[in-house]
């Protein structure tokens, strides 16, 4: 059963575009939506995070969009550069359990010069 | 400040043999998390530590896997015996909270 579904699978964009990449969860006790960007070679890094009691969330180029009603949220990567070529998870998690992360199967950004 | 460390980075063994993956979290983080990445697919949570005990352990495949945290401080997770559908990629990530974890470079496990 995959509680939290990521798309696409991988994108393209061009040095200075808006990458989106999109996540639906299921699970309406979730309280915690992060995201992390991965490195080959690397472990998962914290990249942003959001509650649900606020719809945006932006961070220098980085920016969270939440639809609770919905029950999706979306990473929105401004200028987009090819230093944010990497894997992009989404992840949802209840904090007043165990804190576990659910995560999406993943997103290969490839950013061209 | 350290990061979570894991070793070995990579690990190849043979089916039926036992290996053994150990995390060091962040200093003073009670929490401690193992995850596993099979096949390109999502990230799995496995089980759950606070501080030497185990509130979490759903995620842990079958009785093959063992995970212990001695003094609350390292972790290790055993694999015994291996099988071919135990490769993949196994993170350690710890935290303060529940919330907000810090993952390590991962322990790249090949079974053949």
């Amino acid at each position: 059963q995959q509680q939290v579904k990521q798309s696409p699978q991988s994108l393209i964009v061009q040095k200075g575009g808006i990458s989106i990449i999109n996540c639906a969860y299921e699970n309406t006790a979730f309280d915690y939506f992060p995201w992390y960007q991965q490195f080959p070679g690397k472990g998962p890094a914290l990249l942003i995070a959001i509650r649900p009691d606020v719809s945006e969330k932006k961070e220098g180029r980085f920016t969270i969009s939440f639809n609770k009603s919905a029950k999706q949220f979306s990473l929105h990567i401004m200028d987009s550069q090819p230093g944010d070529s990497a894997t992009y998870f989404c992840a949802a998690s209840k904090t007043s359990n165990t804190g576990k992360l659910i995560f999406g199967q993943g997103t290969t950004l490839q950013v061209k010069p | 400040e350290a990061g979570v460390t894991q070793f070995p980075s990579h690990s190849v063994i043979e089916k039926g043999q036992t290996v053994t993956l150990r995390c060091d979290p962040i200093s003073g983080h009670d929490n401690l998390y193992w995850y596993r990445r099979v096949m390109g697919k999502e990230i799995k949570f496995l089980l759950h530590f606070v501080k030497e005990s185990k509130q979490d352990e759903s995620g842990m495949p079958n009785n093959r896997f063992l995970a212990e945290r001695t003094g609350g401080t390292y972790s290790t997770l055993k694999v015994q015996p291996a099988e071919l559908e135990d490769s993949g990629v196994y993170f350690c990530a710890s935290s303060h909270s529940n919330f907000g974890q810090y993952f390590g470079p991962g322990t790249r496990l090949t079974v053949t």
